[in-house]
């Protein structure tokens, strides 16, 4: 079993457009977040979940909106793409909110291209 | 401010031979250091951690990791490098002002084993 997964695995689409990717974690984690590797590998978080409560937004645009559901999934929604979103966005998971010890798990990924 | 660097972009070691991946770190309190590796396509995995205690951490894979204080250092170490060791390799630190929620990522060192 996938312990963090995100959906879709590739997304291209237009400039303009909305597009929504889901991450659903099964290890029973209070924590979840959002991670935006570009095309030079940098990774750098943009949003923190703890029990479906945001903590960390990393002065992300507000046309990136996470939502959390319930503390198993965060889905991350982004209106009127533009050309610079492009990049490899990370879903994570770690145990505890506070859990500075905590290992994250990632998931693999999902590659966004807008034209 | 909390920060990670990993001064080399690059690391090409002959496979048998002994590889390490600098890492050095800027904290306020208690450093919180974790490595993980990227393979082409994939997310993060988790490699090891130091908290406290032994200054010599060990983790997957045969990769070990020293943490030594008073250069502020944590460099990944592995005695003898595999070709399938070829990958992503990232420091990171746990900003622990955010109670732990938010990770900050050195840039990667890219690691190539040549067999």
């Amino acid at each position: 079993d996938t312990a963090v997964s995100q959906t879709p695995k590739y997304l291209v689409t237009q400039m303009g457009n909305d597009k929504s990717i889901k991450c659903e974690q099964n290890l029973g984690h209070d924590t979840m977040y959002w991670y935006k590797q570009d095309s030079k590998k940098f990774l750098k978080i943009m949003f923190s979940y703890n029990n479906k409560e945001l903590i960390i937004n990393e002065t992300v645009p507000n046309r990136f909106s996470p939502k959390s559901p319930d503390k198993a999934h965060l889905n991350l929604h982004i209106n009127s793409l533009e050309l610079g979103d492009s990049a490899v966005y990370f879903c994570a998971s770690s145990e505890r909110g506070g859990g500075a010890a905590d290992t994250q798990y990632f998931g693999p990924g999902t590659r966004l291209t807008v034209l | 401010a909390q920060s990670v660097a990993q001064p080399e972009d690059q690391v090409n070691v002959a496979e048998g031979n002994p590889l390490t991946v600098k890492c050095t770190y800027s904290v306020s309190g208690n450093p919180y250091l974790f490595w993980y590796v990227q393979y082409p396509n994939r997310g993060l995995q988790f490699l090891l951690k130091y908290i406290t205690g032994d200054n010599l951490v060990k983790g997957s894979y045969g990769f070990e990791a020293e943490f030594n204080k008073s250069q502020t250092s944590f460099h990944l170490k592995k005695p003898s490098a595999l070709v399938s060791d070829s990958a992503l390799y990232f420091c990171a630190v746990r900003d622990v002002r955010t109670g732990g929620f938010k990770t900050i990522f050195g840039a990667g060192t890219r690691l190539f084993v040549k067999a």
